[in-house]
């Protein structure tokens, strides 16, 4: 069983802090690291898809980077929003297209 | 498009019952799976398939069966329902993976199954 490792489990801040939170997991076999956004009563919704070490992506406030020799990948909120409340995954594919997802990093902002 | 599809909603089974979860995609996607969701595990691949007529097991496979016989869906049966397959399933697919090219899952609803 592969083993993807998210910390930390939750998180408090309040409205305008920026934040990060790491996803770590094996660097052999590595294809591709997703973030997942999850709202609660709903389904998760994609937010990246990395495969190149040292790939970095963003949307809007949140970004992401890679680094797949040390096997970790950081999501960072700039300036965080009560509306970014949420649990945030990654998830490991490995060579074989499996997916591997880490236990979830559970974000609530405070207005 | 409504995306990825599943019903039930909503089950309630009783030890050693079977059931059909379904689960259907409208996106011609590829790549299908499904995971369970307990408190705490985050989700965990229990089957997946590659494309029409191909499936292969995941993290979780025991106590469940899956086919493919067509690209749309791709339903998940429980042999004989036992407590520890009270979890939250959740379906996905995405484009091919077949040719190296990865992408993004997209999620059904879930199905929130209860086993007595």
């Amino acid at each position: 069983i592969l083993n993807v490792e998210q910390s930390p489990q939750s998180l408090h801040v309040q409205e305008g802090d920026s934040t990060n939170f790491t996803c770590s997991f094996p660097s052999s076999n590595f294809y591709a690291l997703h973030w997942y956004r999850w709202e609660t009563a709903k389904s998760p919704e994609a937010l990246f898809v990395m495969t190149l070490n040292g790939d970095e992506k963003k949307k809007g406030r949140i970004s992401a980077t890679l680094n797949t020799k040390e096997g970790y990948s950081y999501l960072y909120i700039k300036g965080s929003q009560p509306e970014d409340s949420a649990t945030y995954l990654c998830a490991f594919k490995d060579n074989f297209n499996k997916f591997y997802f880490g236990s979830g990093t559970k974000l609530n902002v405070k207005p | 498009n409504a995306g990825v599809t599943q019903t039930p909603k909503f089950q309630v089974l009783k030890t050693g019952q079977s059931m059909t979860l379904q689960c259907a995609q409208d996106m011609n996607h590829e790549y299908m799976s499904w995971y369970r969701q307990d408190p705490g595990m985050g989700l965990r691949l229990i089957h997946y398939s590659v494309g029409a007529g191909i499936t292969d097991q995941g993290e979780v496979p025991n106590g469940y069966n899956v086919s493919r016989s067509t690209t749309e869906d791709f339903p998940l049966r429980l042999l004989s329902a036992a407590p520890s397959q009270t979890s939250v399933y959740f379906c996905a697919s995405s484009y091919s993976l077949r040719g190296g090219l990865v992408d993004t899952q997209y999620f059904g609803p879930g199905t929130r199954l209860t086993v007595l």
